[in-house]
């Protein structure tokens, strides 16, 4: 079965910091991996998604995420973050037509 | 369009009550997803139906859990004898159909359990 790691639950970042969020999958088969973010009293959305080509991604709102076959890692990146940007932050990856999700990364950007 | 919608928002329940929980897919998407959030914890997936067939049911945690789904629309997720570790939100989700498709997620269902 496939699973997802992440670390740094909470991150405390000001505005303009970048941010990099770890993700590492563990999955025999071929991987589908994305980034969902959830806003604060909104639901899940996806921000970016890679199911195969170009291994860097570019997704909504600036961010982007890079697939690292050998790495088993799909980390994300945003180069100048702003308070907007606060939310919980989910990474996960398909197999088997389910999403197997890692713990979130709770992002808090001070203004 | 609409997206996925869920009902209630909010369910609590007294230990060793049935719940009920529904899940609107967004019109046309064959596959529904439903998963649950534990405080704490990222997404487990419990089942997935394509269509009203419902190919895996292995994360279920019990026999007390069950969903059923009538045609390529609602479902139902149902917690028999709930108990309090059943506390979490419930996620439902669909897509165009299973496989490379992307997710879209309704707001949930907040069970607490008392």
């Amino acid at each position: 079965a496939q699973s997802v790691s992440q670390h740094n639950h909470h991150v405390i970042l000001s505005e303009a910091a970048s941010l990099e969020l770890g993700c590492n999958y563990s999955y025999g088969g071929t991987v589908n991996l994305f980034w969902y973010v959830q806003y604060p009293g909104q639901h899940l959305q996806l921000l970016l998604k890679y199911f195969s080509g170009d291994p860097l991604v570019k997704g909504i709102k600036g961010f982007e995420a890079e697939f690292i076959k050998s790495k088993f890692s799909f980390n994300l990146r945003k180069p100048s973050v702003q308070w907007s940007d606060t939310a919980e932050y989910f990474c996960a990856v398909r197999g088997n037509n389910r999403l197997a999700f890692g713990k979130g990364n709770q992002v808090v950007v001070i203004p | 369009g609409a997206g996925v919608s869920q009902s209630p928002s909010n369910k609590v329940t007294e230990k060793g009550k049935d719940v009920e929980l529904r899940c609107d897919p967004i019109s046309g998407h064959t596959a529904l997803y439903w998963y649950r959030q534990r405080l704490g914890q990222g997404l487990e997936f419990l089942i997935y139906f394509q269509g009203n067939s419902a190919p895996d049911k292995s994360g279920l945690p019990s026999d007390r859990f069950s969903a059923e789904r009538t045609g390529e629309s609602v479902s139902t997720l149902t917690i028999q004898r709930t108990q309090q570790e059943d506390s979490a939100v419930y996620l439902c989700a669909s897509s165009l159909t299973a496989g490379e498709y992307e997710q879209y997620f309704g707001p949930g269902t907040r069970l607490t359990v008392t």
